[in-house]
This record gives C-alpha cells, structure tokens and sequence, in this order.
C-alpha cells in the first residue's frame, strides 16, 4: 500500500494556466523525485529535491519541499495540452535506492 | 538500446499458469527495480537488484513471485499459478546506482489473468 498521497486525485485546467499538484509522505526522505506518465506507457523522471533544499526549477517546473511538514508541491506554469499525463511523487529513504510512490494526479490541459 | 525495454507488452494467461516478464535494462546499470501498478494507482515496489545481487524482495506479495537477474543486466519476473488479483502492469527501472540517480522506466508489460 501507499505511504503517502497526492492531491487532487484529477485536476482540469484551461490551456495557458498553472498547475499544482501536492505530496505528503510519512517518513523522513534522503530526496523527493517527481515523475510524470503518459496513458499506457512507462513513467518519465522530471526533477528531483534533496531533503536539505526548499524549492528547485527546471523550466516549467518549480518543485517545493517542506519536510516539517513532510510535504512537496509541483507547480507546471503556462500549461501545455501535452503536459496531459498523471503525475506521480516518489520518495528515497537514507541509503536506500528504493523509490515509494504517491497515488499519483491525472492532469488534464483543455485546449 | 538506448533505453530500458520490456516484454512481452501485453500478456494474457489463463487463471492458473505461469508467467515469465522480461526486463533489458540500460546498458551499465547497476540497478534494477520491479514495480506493480494497478489501475488508476501509484507504483508499487516489487523488488530490487544490485548486479545480480537481489537486496531487497520485501514488496513481493507472494511466493509465487520470483525474480531474477543472474548476470546482473537482464531480469525476469516470474509468476507461478497466476491469479486473477496479479492483473496489472509490471513496471521495470533500472538506475545507474550512485547517489540520486533518477530512475529509467520501461513501457511495463501489461498482464491480465482471465
């Protein structure tokens, strides 16, 4: 089962507009990754945030990170219609490799 | 290849038979990750390889799961006398294995047991 969760479950937006997405996790995390996956195929990493970093960007996308809160937000800013993809939140523990996923948020972008 | 490939893509098997998934992952990857994914829901982890060492094996949900990476780079996942609750989609991942590394998904093989 799920150690975490990711709200809203599915999210519509107008194309042009900005989209966030939320993460909480129980444990205490080495580092945060976001992933995002196309219907029917594999997931594709987008960026990933230490446990000792707030806030990263990468084009699009800024990632937060509060780990008193055990929480992390992605926001995609001037969403596309192929930003359409369900996103998913995956954690590390200290020295371990293994990820633990969200239960993940469908976006979907109105043209 | 240039990135990691599964197959078969789509597999149906009948209640009761075995089943083989086959991961390739990316060339020089030391690690290697099974995930289930159920419809509508997160990854959930299965297993994991270091070389062919398999480190951890605690996701597997039953004995009837068995996976293994004998010349650490290809993996197979076998499933003996399926049943009806392992329809899913099997996910495999395979990372260089030093610090951060992101994982590298492959299309996953997507099984259902009638």
């Amino acid at each position: 089962s799920q150690q975490g969760e990711e709200d809203p479950q599915a999210l519509s937006i107008q194309e042009g507009e900005n989209a966030t997405m939320n993460c909480s996790y129980k444990t205490s995390i080495n580092n945060l990754q976001w992933y995002r996956q196309n219907s029917g195929r594999g997931l594709v990493h987008l960026i990933l945030i230490r446990s000792n970093e707030r806030e990263k960007h990468s084009g699009r996308l800024r990632v937060t990170l509060d780990t008193s809160k055990k929480s992390s937000s992605l926001l995609i800013t001037a969403s596309r219609a192929a930003d359409t993809a369900s996103y998913f939140c995956a954690w590390a523990n200290f020295g371990n490799e293994k990820l633990t996923f969200g239960t993940g948020t469908r976006l979907t972008i109105i043209p | 290849g240039a990135g990691v490939s599964q197959s078969p893509r789509y597999k149906v098997a009948k209640r009761g038979q075995d089943v083989a998934l086959r991961c390739d992952p990316i060339s020089g990857h030391v690690s290697l990750f099974w995930y289930q994914q159920a419809l509508g829901q997160g990854p959930e982890f299965l297993t994991y390889f270091q070389n062919e060492a398999q480190l951890d094996k605690s996701g597997l949900p039953s004995d009837r799961f068995f996976a293994e990476r004998p010349e650490g780079s290809v993996s197979t996942l076998k499933i003996q006398r399926t049943q009806q609750e392992d329809s899913a989609v099997y996910l495999c991942a395979s990372s260089p294995g030093a610090g951060d590394s992101p994982l590298h998904f492959g299309n996953g093989t997507r099984l259902t047991v009638t």
